[in-house]
């Protein structure tokens, strides 16, 4: 079964520190991952997409990594402001066997609360 | 771009009646819509998929019946809950994609259905 899990839950940190988030993935075949950032009571926002080749991509003050062996993911946020106060969500994307065109599947993890205080 | 919109961003209907919800893309066409529901802390599970002009797939143990989806045209999907009960109470989020070969999926801002 497809699954995917993000750690932590949820998470507290002062404005302005890093943090780091963690999904992993039991996703097969993979075709790519993607970090979604969801404010509450919206929808969410993609923030980057790994395919199997990448290990490193940044976009501002996020970097996501990618380990396709351990099947792992980390979305790193640094110099965090109050306005990163969201939920982060790994979802990951793949191709069913004898599929055909346009056959994805997105499987969604739970998600991790990032609450940014002053 | 690429800004997808739904229509009413809450709602709170009684028990037994029904609610349409809209999805619209507004600056592209949409090959596919897909709607999710997202109960509180919760991951967004698919319910369905819709391609303009057919009949949408459900999701394994979502009823069709209760849950009726219309796709009209390239950039407008509806979905209504009908009968609806308060344990159809959440968060309904639609996106859109343009491209058939593309796993990119745009976003709603999703709609609060709150069933007394």
């Amino acid at each position: 079964k497809n699954q995917v899990e993000q750690s932590p839950q949820s998470l507290i940190i002062l404005e302005g520190k890093n943090c780091t988030l963690q999904c992993n993935y039991t996703v097969s075949p993979f075709s790519n991952l993607r970090w979604y950032k969801q404010d509450t009571g919206r929808g969410p926002v993609s923030l980057t997409i790994m395919t199997f080749s990448e290990n490193t991509k940044s976009n501002g003050r996020y970097t996501a990594t990618l380990d396709a062996d351990t099947k792992q993911s980390s979305l790193h946020i640094t110099a965090s402001q109050l306005s990163d106060s969201a939920s982060y969500i790994c979802v990951v994307i793949n191709v069913p066997a004898y599929s055909g065109a346009g056959s994805y599947q997105l499987t969604f993890g739970k998600g991790t609360k990032l609450s940014v205080i002053p | 771009g690429a800004v997808v919109s739904q229509h009413p961003s809450r709602v709170i209907c009684k028990s037994g009646t029904s609610v349409k919800i809209e999805c619209r893309s507004l600056d592209f066409q949409a090959t596919t819509m897909f709607w999710y529901r997202q109960f509180p802390k919760q991951s967004l599970m698919l319910m369905a998929t819709s391609n303009e002009g057919s009949k949408a797939t459900y999701e394994q143990g979502v009823e069709k019946d209760k849950f009726l989806i219309n796709h009209a045209s390239l950039t407008l999907s509806t979905l209504t809950v009908t009968s609806a009960h308060p344990e159809d109470s959440s968060f309904y989020i639609c996106s859109a994609r343009i491209l058939l070969d593309s796993a990119e999926q745009y976003f709603g801002p999703g709609t609060r259905l709150t069933v007394t």
